[in-house]
């Protein structure tokens, strides 16, 4: 069965950094496109990246361009999320998701990510 | 690129039918058949469960199902159980700036 899990997440000060990973297993990871979706508390769901099967395309929100940068390592079964330049509304559960065409079939279950000073 | 829009909420009694609306723009839910729908209870992960405006995934009952006319897409939910009590989004592929669009969430309450 496909497992995904987020880890990474914490508290940091704004402008700061941080790296997010999430580990899969119970699939062909190198086959798959990986997302990145993240939901502040209490709000909606905001999709910030995605990678493709083998790196080579990587498209951004709006909101993250320029400041966050999705990669993976299919040696590792790993994808990553380096967010620069953090901000206060950046604050947000962090979920992985396994691209299934234009959907998301799977989901970790997060990680939290607390921008404050 | 603005979120897909929905009702805030929606509720129906158990046994009943409700409908969800997911409004877009011909960029996104107009334009491609490649709409989504996730269910999350509180506390954890969204669920996928309709792909590409009508297909159901493996394992999600055929209580529910999706359409699509013009720039909206709709989420029905038929013979409505306790357990559907949730949140609920809809996505979309764009063409605009940002590749994919969440809708803002809909609460279905079951009476």
């Amino acid at each position: 069965q496909v497992q995904l899990v987020e880890s990474g997440g914490g508290v940091v000060q704004p402008g700061r950094s941080l790296r997010l990973s999430c580990a899969a297993s119970g699939f062909t990871f190198s086959s798959s496109g990986m997302h990145w979706v993240r939901q502040a508390p209490g709000k909606g769901l905001e999709w910030v990246a995605i990678v493709s099967h083998d790196g080579t395309n990587k498209y951004y929100a709006d909101s993250v361009k320029g400041r966050f940068t999705i990669a993976r390592d299919n040696s590792k079964n790993t994808v990553y999320l380096q967010m620069n330049s953090l901000r206060a509304e950046d604050s947000a559960l962090y979920y992985c998701a396994k691209g299934f065409g234009t959907s998301y079939s799977d989901w970790g279950p997060g990680t939290l990510v607390t921008v404050s000073s | 690129q603005s979120a897909l829009t929905q009702p805030a909420s929606v509720s129906g009694s158990p046994g009943q039918s409700i409908t969800i609306s997911c409004t877009g723009t011909s960029s996104d839910v107009g334009y491609y058949n490649y709409v989504s729908w996730y269910q999350q209870h509180p506390g954890k992960a969204p669920k996928l469960m309709i792909f590409d405006v009508t297909n159901r995934p493996s394992g999600v009952s055929n209580r529910f199902s999706g359409s699509k006319s013009g720039n909206t897409a709709s989420l029905t939910i038929s013979g409505l159980q306790a357990e559907d009590e949730a949140d609920y989004y809809c996505s979309s592929y764009t063409s605009g700036s940002t590749t994919y669009v969440f809708g803002t969430g809909t609460k279905v309450t079951v009476l």
